[in-house]
C-alpha cells in the first residue's frame, strides 16, 4: 500500500499564476479530503468528496479555489489566480467512508511570491 | 469551521519526562482520535477511541476517552527525541466528518 500520494511536494509560483495540486487516494477508499495548514489557522478542511461527489465545499475560501474528483483514484485542487496569502501546506487525506481515521498524504508546500 | 481546543498549545520537555495533553469540546463526540505530525509530513493516526471511559495504549502512548464524551487525553511516558512533532486530536459524531483540534507542539530538550 503506497499510501496517499500527493504531487508536487513543493511548488513555488508567482502571484497570478494557476496552481494545480494532485492527489491519489488509497485504493478502496471512497472519501477524499483536502486540507490546508497554516501556522495561524491550523488544519482547515477545504472540501471533501464521497464516492467522487463533492459533499461539503463550505471550507473553500473563495471562487479562486476549485476541486475535482473525476474518478476514484484521482483528485485535483486548483487555485486560479494564486495569491501570496494562499501560501500554506495543502494535504489530501482519504478514508473508507467518513468514519474511522483518515490517512494523510505528505502534503504540498505551496509558496506564492 | 469548528475546531477542538487543545492544551497546551506548545510544550518544552526534558528527554525522559512524561507528557500530558488534552482536548476539549463543547459538543459530545462518539469517537476520538489522536494523530502525530512530524516535520514535513502529514498527520499519522496514533490511537482511536470509541467508548466513553476507554483507555487505550500504543507503546509509550496512552489515550483516554473522557467520561463526559466532551474531552480526551493523551499521555506519553518517558519522552524521547523522536516524540517531537505536533499532536492533533480529532473527534467525530456519528458518521460525520472528523473535527480536528488546534494541535499541541511538542519539543524535546536533550
Amino acid at each position: 500500500d503506497a499510501g496517499v500520494i500527493q504531487s508536487p511536494r513543493h511548488e513555488v509560483t508567482e502571484m497570478g499564476q494557476e496552481v494545480t495540486l494532485r492527489c491519489k487516494p488509497i485504493s478502496g477508499h471512497n472519501s477524499l479530503f483536502w486540507y490546508r495548514q497554516t501556522m495561524m489557522r491550523g488544519l482547515e478542511l477545504l472540501i471533501y468528496f464521497n464516492n467522487n461527489v463533492p459533499i461539503d465545499d463550505s471550507g473553500m475560501p473563495e471562487d479562486r479555489f476549485s476541486a475535482k474528483m473525476p474518478n476514484a483514484s484521482f483528485s485535483t485542487l486548483k487555485i486560479q489566480p494564486s495569491e501570496p496569502r494562499d501560501s500554506a501546506v495543502y494535504f489530501c487525506a482519504s478514508s473508507f467512508g467518513t468514519g474511522d481515521g483518515y490517512t494523510f498524504g505528505s502534503g504540498t508546500r505551496l509558496t506564492v511570491v | 469551521g469548528q475546531q477542538l481546543n487543545q492544551s497546551p498549545q506548545s510544550m518544552f520537555i526534558q528527554e525522559g519526562e512524561d507528557v500530558s495533553m488534552n482536548c476539549t469540546s463543547s459538543s459530545i463526540f462518539n469517537t476520538w482520535l489522536w494523530y502525530k505530525q512530524e516535520p514535513g509530513e502529514g498527520p499519522v493516526l496514533l490511537i482511536a477511541l470509541y467508548k466513553a471511559g476507554e483507555l487505550t495504549s500504543n507503546g509509550r502512548l496512552t489515550a483516554q476517552f473522557g467520561i463526559t464524551r466532551k474531552d480526551s487525553f493523551l499521555n506519553i511516558s518517558a519522552s524521547i527525541p523522536s516524540d517531537v512533532g505536533i499532536y492533533f486530536c480529532a473527534g467525530r459524531r456519528g458518521n460525520e466528518k472528523l473535527t480536528f483540534g488546534t494541535g499541541t507542539r511538542l519539543t524535546i530538550i536533550p
